[in-house]
């Protein structure tokens, strides 16, 4: 099945600094999404982006398709950015949307 | 406003035992999905269904079945608890095409098997 390996794998800031988060996948993908997991584990969808780039506030997305990897860019950060970000692409072999989802990135925020 | 729910949101049980994980969306999705999620690591697909009467094993399905008998219910069974199925289940939904891909998620089930 389709490798996703995301970088780093732990990182911490002080508010207001920017960070860019990596995601490389093995596979042609049809489908991509970032989620935010909460200190209090719920999930957040982030952004649906197979391709290009989305900006949502402090927050943007590019995917290069063609060269298998994704980036989440977080710019200002607040302490409420804290908590684990996962990357999820879905096959292109694939029907339907079944996600893969990677280890995450593991992100603090310190005031 | 639509939404995901899941039941219960805590659950102690003993090894052996049946248990039985509701989850309900009101947006109408046809796509729904189980994942297990372990201490410290990403999330894994039990089974997922992409209509009423269709589902299917995802990579970790041992132990688990799903039945999906309407559009809005995906109850996940634990055939026979076992320990190693200690774990946070969620529930997910998303829509057919495109945008209406973009996956959401209900809070979240807590599971400790004794």
């Amino acid at each position: 099945g389709i490798q996703v390996e995301q970088s780093p794998p732990d990182l911490i800031l002080q508010e207001g600094a920017n960070s860019t988060l990596r995601c490389n996948f093995s596979d042609s993908v049809n489908n991509l999404q970032w989620f935010h997991q909460n200190p209090w584990g719920q999930l957040i969808n982030l952004f649906y982006i197979p391709s290009g780039t989305k900006q949502n506030g402090r927050l943007s997305a590019t995917t290069v398709a063609t060269e298998r990897y994704s980036l989440l860019y977080i710019s200002s950060s607040q302490t409420t950015d804290s908590g684990v970000y996962f990357c999820a692409p879905s096959p292109q072999e694939t029907s339907g949307s079944r996600l893969t989802f990677g280890e995450g990135t593991q992100l603090t925020v310190n005031p | 406003d639509a939404e995901i729910t899941q039941s219960p949101r805590h659950k102690i049980t003993e090894t052996g035992r049946q248990v039985t994980l509701a989850c309900h969306q009101t947006w109408n999705h046809n796509n729904m999905f189980w994942y297990r999620q372990d201490l410290g690591h990403g999330l894994r697909l039990i089974h997922y269904s992409y209509g009423v009467q269709d589902t299917n094993k995802g990579e970790v399905s041992d132990g688990y079945s799903v039945s999906r008998s309407n559009t809005e219910d995906l109850p996940l069974t634990l055939e026979s608890a076992a320990s190693s199925q200690t774990s946070v289940y969620f529930c997910a939904s998303n829509g057919l095409a495109g945008e209406q891909e973009t996956q959401y998620f209900g809070p979240g089930t807590r599971l400790l098997v004794l």
